[in-house]
């Protein structure tokens, strides 16, 4: 079935360093979204992208969906410690729209 | 203020019964979800909804079992038949189907059922 992996795991930044986690599903995707999730919380929807090539920013992270829209990135410059979570991507399974697949996460440590 | 309540926070269940998470939302989003976090992992889809009277099993649904009676609610019950039923419960609802934007999810706040 349909697989949406991202790398890394876990990252651990000095802060005021950048990072990026990065997205890659087995299938094209019609969208891509991005959520954050703070320890002990829940997931908070952060952005959706839908065309291929797209680019948007919000303050300090960028996120980008893939010309093929088979992968996406989420960038953030200068990390601060309110960056500290993990951070999902997802989308819609092919032949199911609303069945959203979420990746395994990347876990964001920031060191003050 | 709109939004998705989980009840309970927290339980805890003997092994062998049966426990049912409540989740109701009044946001008057067409379809609901059930996903299942175990710690430092992803989110699992157990269960979809995407109209009342509807559901679909997603990729965990052994053992779980659902009821969606009206738009509003979406409980999942987790039986004895699930064999690892300890971990993080999260419910959430998006606004229907569509190219765009439709499918943004919502959370609640989730359930922490311990199994002892």
């Amino acid at each position: 079935g349909q697989q949406v992996m991202q790398i890394p795991q876990y990252q651990h930044v000095q802060e005021g360093e950048d990072f990026t986690t990065y997205c890659n599903s087995s299938t094209t995707l019609s969208n891509i979204q991005w959520y954050k999730q703070r320890p002990g919380g829940h997931p908070v929807f952060l952005i959706q992208l839908v065309k291929s090539g797209e680019v948007k920013k919000q303050k300090r992270l960028t996120f980008q969906f893939g010309e093929a829209k088979k992968n996406s990135s989420l960038h953030i410059t200068a990390t601060q410690t309110t960056d500290v979570g993990t951070y999902f991507c997802a989308g819609p399974e092919r032949t199911s729209y609303d069945k959203v697949i979420f990746g395994p996460g990347t876990s964001l440590s920031v060191i003050p | 203020d709109g939004g998705i309540t989980q009840s309970p926070k927290y339980l805890f269940r003997k092994e062998g019964q049966n426990v049912t998470l409540s989740c109701e939302q009044n946001l008057n989003h067409d379809a609901m979800y059930w996903y299942r976090q175990d710690p430092g992992q992803g989110l699992r889809l157990i269960y979809y909804s995407q109209i009342v009277n509807d559901f679909q099993k997603g990729d965990i649904a052994e053992g779980y079992s659902v009821s969606r009676e009206k738009k509003e609610s979406f409980p999942l019950t987790v039986t004895s038949a699930q064999k690892n039923p300890t971990a993080f419960y999260l419910c959430a609802s998006s606004g229907g189907t569509g190219i765009s934007g439709a499918n943004v999810l919502t959370f609640g706040a989730g359930s922490r059922l311990t199994v002892l």
